[in-house]
């Protein structure tokens, strides 16, 4: 059982390239979303997933685009890169529930430089 | 404000020795609160769950409170190993489905 599988694990991109993270999990789960991992802040909501053909925007939506064809498959887009997008990028994935125990799997992380 | 604070921002204990981490929240309506273990250069994992009605959860030498009253949670490490070096992450989920993360404890556990 792979769980949530994110690649690449680290990248190094030129102001202005453009790139696709890509994140897949096995898991069955409904929701899926991205996060940013900042020194000396919280997680950040990028963009998020409830379904297959549905995406909407988190915290911190600028600059990103998101896709969601599959249930399995969850890329996150820069458009344009810029400084400012380094950081570390979680990819995560969930049942969409009301219930309590909605427990969210991370996957390993994406560390982006941007220089 | 940060919707989730947690405290000590870090902290250095040594082996063997006991530990307690806070979180404090404001969100509402409250649905769940976990504490993520986050080892360095990985993605965070799930240690508890604590739901409105529990008081107290423990997962091996890991022991979670919640007082859903005033808002508070704790995580408390019991005879701290090396392996426990890491960030401890409060995130609470509450609304339709939204989580509050905070910035995390960060333990360091030397010999």
């Amino acid at each position: 059982n792979a769980g949530v599988t994110q690649t690449p694990k680290f990248q190094v991109l030129k102001t202005g390239q453009s790139m696709t993270l890509q994140c897949a999990q096995d898991m069955n789960h409904e929701y899926m979303s991205w996060y940013r991992q900042d020194p000396g802040m919280g997680l950040r909501l990028i963009h998020y997933s409830v379904g297959a053909g549905i995406t909407d925007q988190g915290e911190v939506p600028n600059g990103y685009n998101v896709s969601r064809s599959t249930t399995e498959d969850f890329p996150l887009r820069l458009l344009s890169a810029a400084p400012s997008q380094t950081s570390v990028y979680f990819c995560a994935s969930s049942y969409r529930s009301a219930g309590l125990d909605t427990e969210a799997f991370f996957g390993q992380g994406t560390r982006l430089t941007v220089v | 404000k940060n919707q989730v604070e947690q405290s000590p921002q870090s902290l250095i204990i040594l082996e063997g020795k006991n530990c307690t981490l806070q979180c404090n929240y404001t969100v509402s309506p409250f649905s769940n609160l976990r504490w993520y273990k986050q080892d360095t250069g990985r993605g965070p994992v799930s240690l508890t769950i604590m739901t409105f009605s529990e008081n107290t959860k423990s997962n091996g030498r890991y022991t979670a409170t919640l007082d859903a009253d005033t808002k508070q949670s704790s995580l408390h490490i019991t005879a701290s190993q090396l392996s426990d070096s890491a960030s401890y992450i409060c995130v609470v989920r509450y609304g339709n489905n939204r989580l509050a993360f905070g910035k995390g404890n960060q333990v360091v556990v030397i010999p």
